[in-house]
């Protein structure tokens, strides 16, 4: 089973800063990753996929990057509807595996 | 707009079994991969089960291997979600996705809103 490991727990940012969050798999997954983000109360919503594509109607100021093992999210400005909790899945193998999260919360 | 809308959800005791559909529609059902996730209360997101578009191929979690069966009915637009020998652990949210395509190796570009199982005596 390949393990996803997501660094830090918890992000703590302001409103408007930048926010960089990383993503780590046991074993090379290539680029088959992606991030959700969820609410409170939500389901899941689709980010990024293939390491680097946003999915329909994501802002730009969200951006994936990376391959293999090492993956990150980044966050230009966060926005108020932006402090959740990110998720990053790879699709390469089974069983399919999640990371822990990373709950972005207001500085 | 595609829309997923599981139930069946409900409090069931140890050992006892559920079945969860999900309702689909806003899309051509039968041509994407389906999937069931679910989220313990305060935890993280655990893949369950993943079923082919025609149904040929299914993948299930080892954690619920020989208790839960995926299945799907093209012509009903619907998947299913056949649950036995239910374990406190087995207590989740249980959310419906569809991939992005036919196959397996895509992403969960759309997810239904959740149906809270609870096994408990």
């Amino acid at each position: 089973e390949i393990v996803m490991t997501q660094s830090p727990a918890t992000l703590s940012v302001s409103p408007g800063e930048r926010a960089t969050l990383s993503c780590r798999a046991s074993q090379s997954v290539s680029s088959n990753l992606a991030w959700y983000q969820q609410k409170p109360g939500q389901a899941p919503r689709l980010l990024i996929y293939g390491a680097s594509t946003r999915a329909t109607v994501i802002p730009a100021r969200f951006s994936g990057s990376g391959s293999g093992t090492e993956f990150t999210l980044t966050i230009s400005s966060l926005q108020s509807e932006d402090f959740a909790v990110y998720y990053c899945q790879q699709y390469d193998n089974w069983p399919l595996t999640f990371g822990g999260g990373t709950k972005v919360e207001i500085k | 707009e595609v829309q997923l809308l599981e139930s069946g959800g409900g409090l069931v005791q140890p050992g006892g079994s559920l079945r969860l559909p999900c309702a689909a529609s806003g899309f051509t059902f039968s041509s994407y991969a389906m999937s069931w996730v679910r989220q313990a209360p305060g935890k993280g997101l655990e893949w369950v089960s993943a079923i082919s578009d025609s149904g040929y191929s299914t993948y299930n979690a080892d954690s619920v291997k020989g208790r839960f069966t995926i299945s799907r009915d093209n012509s009903k637009n619907t998947l299913y979600l056949q649950m036995t020998s239910l374990r406190a652990e087995d207590t989740a949210v249980y959310y419906c996705a569809k991939a992005q395509g036919s196959s397996l190796y895509y992403a969960w570009s759309d997810w239904g809103q959740g149906t809270l199982v609870t096994v408990s005596s």
